[in-house]
């Protein structure tokens, strides 16, 4: 077990070009998340899987923003048309939802920093 | 409108003595309290947690400690150690499925 890899760890892009993140969670859990955290702020939620059903998205998820979970195991986080107010440290985490649904903390990777220019 | 508040944005702290981080709450629905670690360039590591049935949870130097009346949670290292230089997020969950939600953060420095 490697932990949470969320790859690239920096991307610097112009506005209004796509950009895509790749997170591959612990391998045996069946919950990823993904948060984004601004300078001096804690992460804020963005959307979450189980395995790979989108159960929930945050309003902070615009359209531009979509993400997939296709096999139930990594993930993908795109944002099209990149503004400046994207820039952000992205950040992916994952879990196991224990028997009945008994919490299990969140493993997070090291986040993708963006940067908008 | 923020409903998990840190309120010290930094913390100085002797080597050796206690680190007291303090952490509060608005929603009284929340029954899960966690604690993570974040270093530079790195994501948030977990720490510790607490369930809202409980008032005190110790593992190794670190304890929390939940006043549920209060709607105040704390975090203390004991003693504390110059690695332990970190941004502090204390975190609560409303339910036990999925997102956390986190403080601001606070900046712990351990003093030589």
């Amino acid at each position: 077990d490697t932990g949470v890899s969320q790859d690239p760890r920096h991307k610097i892009t112009k506005r209004g070009q796509n950009v895509t993140f790749r997170c591959d969670p612990i391998s045996e859990h069946n919950r990823l998340y993904w948060y984004r955290q601004t300078l001096g702020q804690g992460p804020e939620f963005l959307t979450y899987f189980q395995n790979e059903a989108q159960l929930e998205k945050s309003r902070l998820l615009s359209d531009r923003f979509s993400a997939e979970r296709p096999k139930g195991s990594f993930s993908t986080l795109e944002i099209q048309r990149t503004e400046q107010g994207d820039s952000a440290m992205y950040l992916c985490a994952s879990s196991l939802r224990g028997r009945g649904g008994a919490y299990n903390e969140q493993f997070f990777g090291p986040g993708t920093r963006l940067t908008v220019l | 409108d923020q409903q998990v508040k840190q309120n010290s944005p930094s913390l100085s702290v002797q080597e050796g003595r206690i680190s007291i981080l303090n952490c509060d709450y608005t929603n009284s629905m929340f029954d899960y309290f966690l604690w993570y670690k974040k270093y530079p360039a790195e994501g948030p590591t977990f720490l510790i947690s607490i369930s809202s049935i409980k008032d005190k949870n110790e593992d190794g130097r670190f304890t929390v400690f939940l006043n549920k009346s209060a709607k105040h949670l704390s975090l203390h290292i004991v003693p504390s150690q110059p690695g332990d230089s970190a941004v502090y997020f204390c975190a609560a969950n409303p339910d036990s499925n999925y997102q956390l939600i986190w403080g601001a953060g606070t900046k712990l420095i351990i003093k030589p």
